[in-house]
């Protein structure tokens, strides 16, 4: 089925660890997004990808890295994990930059730093 | 910067009834609006969207949400609650011009009495 799909679901990490959460969308989208959930404070944007070749910050990018490996994917990396990232992860992608399409969302990275 | 607001956390109703959930937004010029619903362990699904022509739009499952300019709302309906709609409703503004971002609300949990 066509969609964002999203590598692992569940990670357990220890503290000072490293990871790279994998995501890859197979509807030609140009823009890809990375968000993060947290009880009470919705979804926060971590960075997002433009088009094949550009990323740029959003509201939370403190620790983390990202890269736009080709137009289908978009990884984002954790250095040192730290508790505070603990947290549900979820790629996104849409059409264009322009949002006005709206988003495809993958089912999400259950992260847990302990 | 654009925002929303969902000044609802939880609301309960019973199943046949009829529901609101609310979201207000902040934006300068006329905003892309989205709700999104996410049921437990998934990812995000577009339910509807509204970014020109009437005010009134139509979703999927039911629902409806209507466009206030002058109250700077974007309301969710729906005429008669199924126990299916039981889960998370996100509220989202974003604006047009390439590499814009959706920014989303907080989150309205929806439980469902039989």
């Amino acid at each position: 089925n066509a969609g964002v799909t999203q590598t692992p679901k569940f990670q357990v990490l220890k503290t000072g660890q490293s990871m790279t959460l994998q995501c890859a969308q197979d509807m030609n989208h140009n823009s890809m997004y990375w968000y993060r959930q947290d009880p009470g404070m919705g979804l926060r944007l971590i960075y997002y990808s433009a088009s094949e070749g550009t990323t740029d910050k959003g509201e939370v990018p403190n620790g983390y890295n990202v890269s736009r490996l080709n137009k289908r994917e978009f990884s984002l990396r954790l250095e040192s994990a730290a508790p505070s990232q603990t947290s549900v992860y979820f790629c996104a992608s849409s059409v264009q930059g322009d949002s006005v399409l709206g988003y495809t969302f993958g089912s999400g990275t259950r992260l847990t730093v302990v | 910067a654009q925002s929303v607001t969902q000044p609802d956390i939880h609301i309960t109703v019973s199943e046949g009834a009829s529901l609101e959930l609310r979201c207000n937004y902040s934006y300068g010029a006329t905003p892309y609006l989205f709700w999104y619903v996410q049921s437990p362990g998934q990812g995000l699904q577009l339910l509807l969207k509204y970014f020109s022509g009437d005010t009134l739009v139509q979703g999927i499952k039911g629902f409806e949400a209507e466009f206030k300019r002058s109250q700077s709302s974007f309301n969710l309906r729906k005429p008669s609650v199924h126990w299916s709609d039981a889960a998370e409703y996100f509220c989202a503004v974003g604006a047009g011009g390439g590499g814009n971002k959706l920014t989303f609300g907080t989150g309205t949990q929806l439980k469902v009495e039989l």
